[in-house]
């Protein structure tokens, strides 16, 4: 299996502040990465497919970028609706494998 | 607008089987660019693919419970289903099925979830 690595596991900010989650697969994955956000209690969403696409309805402050076993997931400008959990996930090969997870947390 | 819901017992005995039916509506399980899968999430962790199934019945599963688990589908009724037998505690997680796009290997459209707790 492919073991897919996230840091920081979590991570303080503030309001308008830019964070970077980075990601790390255990082999080469292309761009075979995405990115889910997960609120507490809910489902995860889809923001980031092929690394770096942006899912529709995904607000552009957010982005991804990176391929081979380096990713990362920025958000420019922090809104109150951006503090939840984000996965990485891979799509190179069966079983799907996420990363650990990033809890985004009001500083 | 597509929605998938999950349904099924919240609480199963050790070593019985889950069953879990998601029914999808607003669009047709029997596209040829979907695959439909499970996913889970023990209570505080991280979330682990379950395995995937496409209309036609072709079935795609985790090796970790590949032993145990049977995804199957039901055209007629709009639905797929999971079952796990031989559960123990390890497998008390919030179950999700979702829509897999078969281009890009997505998983888009999600249920809500439904927990699942193994107890006595």
């Amino acid at each position: 299996d492919i073991q897919m690595t996230q840091s920081p596991s979590s991570l303080s900010a503030s309001v308008g502040d830019r964070v970077i989650i980075t990601c790390r697969a255990s082999q080469s994955i292309g761009s075979y990465l995405n990115w889910y956000q997960q609120k507490l209690g809910k489902a995860p969403q889809l923001l980031i497919y092929a690394a770096s696409s942006l899912q529709s309805g995904v607000p552009s402050r957010v982005s991804g970028s990176g391929s081979g076993t380096d990713f990362t997931l920025t958000i420019s400008s922090l809104q109150p609706e951006d503090f939840a959990t984000y996965y990485c996930q891979q799509s190179y090969s069966t079983p799907y494998t996420f990363g650990q997870g990033t809890k985004l947390e009001i500083k | 607008q597509l929605q998938l819901q999950e349904s099924g017992p919240g609480l199963v005995k050790p070593s019985e089987t889950l069953s879990l039916t998601c029914t999808v509506s607003g669009g047709s399980i029997s596209s040829s660019s979907y695959y439909w899968g499970w996913i889970r999430q023990p209570p505080g962790k991280g979330l682990e693919w379950i395995g995937n199934i496409y209309y036609s019945g072709s079935t795609y599963y985790n090796p970790s419970l590949q032993s145990r688990v049977t995804i199957s589908v039901d055209t007629s009724k709009n639905q797929f289903s999971l079952k796990l037998s031989s559960v123990t505690a390890a497998d008390t997680a919030v179950y999700y099925c979702a829509k897999q796009m078969t281009t890009v290997t997505i998983f888009d459209y999600w249920g809500q979830g439904t927990l699942v707790t193994v107890s006595s």
